[in-house]
């Protein structure tokens, strides 16, 4: 079983570049039954998927924020990233990692399994 | 992009009796493999999402089978046979047909009566 676990910030102020790291510490992040990606919860709301990347380093991103996130991977360290340009409050949320099973392989094409999640807050 | 429609938007059920919740996708999430890629997650309170359901009816590893999901073409249910107090949460559908570009359902809240 997959065990994935987030890092951030926490307290950010607006206009600011928002950092995430996830690290897989069971598990191989070149594992191809998975694909790894990003989703968020803004406080009291629901989720919203953010970016995706396959361990070779293929891409993916949710279109309302195509222009302001990156996704990355960093198989050396088993783990991947993102980085969300121009933060703002509407930023601030709950940002989980998550494992998806690869449709490809017969896996779920849903998310497996899920970090814990780190808070992040924008504010001035 | 295919917008997911949940319903209820709160449910409030009696423990033992059963619950059911419904999520309508804008059009089929039919992945061009075939397979309808359609997921339930449960979210308790201050906890990740967890995912139940995947492929529209395929339990996932450990998931208890008073849960079950079924629909095909754009009307899905998720049904809790008896409804335990674990089961409290926020539960949302998924939709992957354009795999691994995805979209979330509202949610639905799951409260004891």
């Amino acid at each position: 079983q997959l065990q994935l676990q987030e890092s951030g910030p926490g307290l950010m102020k607006p206009s600011e570049t928002l950092s995430l790291t996830c690290i897989v510490s069971v598990g191989s992040i070149k594992n191809s039954d998975y694909y790894w990606g990003w989703v968020r919860q803004s406080p009291g709301k629901g989720l919203e998927w953010l970016a995706t990347i396959f361990w070779i380093g293929s891409t993916f991103y949710n279109p309302s924020l195509q222009n302001r996130v990156v996704i990355s991977v960093d198989t050396s360290n088993n783990r991947f990233s993102l980085k969300l340009t121009s933060v703002t409050a509407a930023d601030s949320g709950t940002y989980y990692c998550a494992a998806s099973g690869n449709p490809y392989h017969y896996g779920s094409a849903s998310f497996d399994y899920w970090g814990q999640g780190t808070l992040v807050s924008v504010s001035s | 992009d295919i917008v997911l429609t949940q319903t209820p938007l709160s449910s409030p059920v009696t423990l033992g009796q059963p619950a059911s919740i419904s999520c309508y996708a804008s059009q089929s999430p039919v992945h061009s493999d075939g397979n309808t890629y359609l997921s339930w997650l449960q979210q308790r309170p201050g906890h990740p999402p967890r995912l139940l359901i995947y492929k529209v009816s395929e339990r996932f590893s450990g998931v208890p089978d008073r849960f079950s999901g079924t629909g095909a073409g754009t009307q899905f249910t998720l049904k809790i046979s008896k409804v335990e107090v674990e089961d409290v949460g926020t539960y949302y559908c998924m939709q992957a047909a354009r795999f691994p570009r995805l979209t979330f359902g509202g949610g639905t809240k799951l409260e004891i009566e």
